[in-house]
C-alpha cells in the first residue's frame, strides 16, 4: 500500500535553516501537506502544495516538491526555539479524503 | 475560530471496560476521522465517516467501533479496552482535500 517516510529526528541551532524531508510512494497524490504538532497538542496544518506545483513559499516556510522522485521537503528559515515540534508530512490521493501520514520528524532547536 | 473538540484530554480506564471517546466539530464538515498516534508509528487511521450514519474502516479497526448519529459528532468506542490500546487518540474533520484536516487536541488514553 501507499507509504510516507520521514527521518525521526533533526537538530538545528537557532537562526539556522531547517530542512525536513519526506518521501512518498503514491504517484496519484493530489495534495501534500505539512502539519506541526507541539507537545501535548493536536496537529496544526502549516501549509500544503498541489501536485502540479514545484514550490510554494509562505513567509519563513518553503515547500519543494519533486514529483519525479516523489520527494517533498519543508524548509524553515531563521529557525526559532518556538519551531521545536514534531512535523508530519501527509498526502491525499485523487478521489479520497483519506490522508496517509508519515511517522513525523521531531525538530529540536538549540539556543 | 473553527474547532474540533475532544471531550477528554486524559483518560485512565481498566482492562475490559467499554470506553467512549467523543469528538464534536462546529464547521459543518462532512468528513470525520479517528486516528491513533504512537511513537515511531506516526498516525494510523482507525475509522472514518463521510456522512451521518455512514462509517468506513481504516487501517487498524480491530477492537474499535464508531458512531455518527449527528453530523457534528463522531464517537470512537473501545468495546473492551486492552492495554495495547493505550495511546493518543486524535479526531479530525475536513470538508475538502485542499484545506486539509482540522484536528482536535487529542485524548491520551491509558488502559491499566
Amino acid at each position: 500500500g501507499e507509504d510516507v517516510e520521514q527521518s525521526l529526528f533533526l537538530s538545528v541551532r537557532e537562526g539556522d535553516s531547517s530542512v525536513i524531508n519526506c518521501t512518498y510512494t503514491d504517484s496519484s497524490s493530489t495534495y501534500l501537506y505539512w502539519y506541526k504538532q507541539e507537545p501535548g497538542a493536536g496537529l496544526q496544518l502549516l501549509t500544503y502544495i498541489f501536485s502540479n506545483m514545484d514550490m510554494k513559499q509562505d513567509q519563513r516556510l518553503t515547500v519543494l516538491l519533486n514529483k519525479k522522485d516523489k520527494h517533498l521537503s519543508l524548509r524553515i528559515a531563521d529557525t526559532q526555539t518556538g519551531d521545536s515540534a514534531i512535523y508530519f508530512c501527509a498526502e491525499s490521493s485523487s478521489g479520497t479524503y483519506k490522508y496517509i501520514f508519515g511517522t513525523g520528524t521531531r525538530l529540536k532547536v538549540l539556543a | 475560530d473553527v474547532k474540533v473538540t475532544q471531550s477528554s484530554r486524559y483518560l485512565v480506564k481498566r482492562t475490559g471496560e467499554k470506553v467512549f471517546l467523543e469528538c464534536v466539530q462546529d464547521m459543518d464538515h462532512e468528513n470525520m476521522f479517528w486516528y491513533r498516534q504512537d511513537p515511531g508509528l506516526g498516525l494510523r487511521l482507525i475509522y472514518f465517516s463521510y456522512d451521518v450514519k455512514m462509517k468506513e474502516k481504516g487501517d487498524i479497526p480491530e477492537g474499535y467501533s464508531v458512531s455518527r448519529e449527528k453530523k457534528e459528532r463522531f464517537s470512537l468506542i473501545l468495546e473492551s479496552a486492552s492495554t495495547n490500546q493505550t495511546s493518543m487518540y486524535l479526531c479530525a474533520s475536513s470538508s475538502d482535500t485542499k484545506h486539509g484536516y482540522t484536528f482536535g487536541s487529542g485524548t491520551r488514553l491509558t488502559v491499566v
